[in-house]
């Protein structure tokens, strides 16, 4: 079974600095995952695909990275409304298995 | 812009409906699959199945034996019914637009989520 560890579970910085959230799989996933924010009282939002594609309206402060069974999410000079909680998803299986990590919460200072 | 819809509370065994309305975009739409995913308060995000515009399904195995979905191009929906809900059902329930890739043998992989419903929350208690 594959699973998704995120890391850390919380993380708390200040505004204008960067922060960067890990997702470790069990097993490789090539470049086949995607990260989400999820805002209080919101459904998720896509800000990355294929591990480091930004999706369509997603600020260039937001950038993924990361291949086979190590990934980042970086945000670099955060913002207040950057307050959410992100978790990382994997595809392309066969047959299909859409795996979520747990969820990293990050709180602006 | 997809919004769920559902009953809000049901007892233990019942049977969970939920529909989806799709706007602003063709459910036939052949680019696509339509998802189901749910969350339970205060935790993470759980796939719980997807449906093509033709009726391919794909669940998850952990829900497969009491979950279907299905379409309905012409009331531009898709439906999700689950039976036999425990507490263990109790969660906010998405719906989404999912992408996918189709290789060469013609095999579809499921892919991410790229436009969801605000969610809809669902509890089981008697």
């Amino acid at each position: 079974e594959l699973v998704l560890t995120q890391s850390p579970a919380t993380l708390s910085v200040s505004p204008g600095e960067g922060a960067t959230v890990s997702c470790r799989a069990s097993e490789t996933l090539y470049s086949n995952l995607a990260w989400y924010q999820q805002k209080p009282g919101q459904a998720p939002r896509l800000l990355i695909y294929h591990a480091s594609t930004r999706a369509t309206g997603i600020p260039a402060r937001f950038s993924g990275s990361g291949s086979g069974t190590e990934f980042a999410l970086t945000i670099s000079g955060l913002q207040s409304e950057d307050s959410a909680v992100y978790y990382c998803q994997t595809y392309n299986d066969w047959p299909p298995l859409l795996t979520f990590g747990g969820g990293t919460k990050v709180e602006i200072k | 812009q997809l919004r769920e819809s559902g009953p809000g509370l049901l007892k233990p065994s019942e049977t969970l409906s939920l529909t989806c309305a799709v706007s602003g975009a063709s459910i036939s739409n052949t680019n696509y699959y339509w998802a189901w995913i749910r969350q339970p308060p205060g935790k993470g995000l759980e796939w719980i199945g997807s449906v093509y515009f033709n009726g391919t399904t794909y669940y998850s195995a952990s829900l497969k034996g009491r979950l279907a979905m299905s379409v309905d191009t012409s009331k531009h929906q898709f439906s999700l019914r689950l039976t036999s809900v425990t507490a263990a059902d109790t969660a906010l329930y998405y719906c989404a637009r999912e992408s996918f890739y189709i290789d060469g043998s013609g095999y579809h992989y499921l892919q991410w989520f790229d436009s969801w419903g605000p969610g809809t929350l669902v509890t089981v208690a008697s």
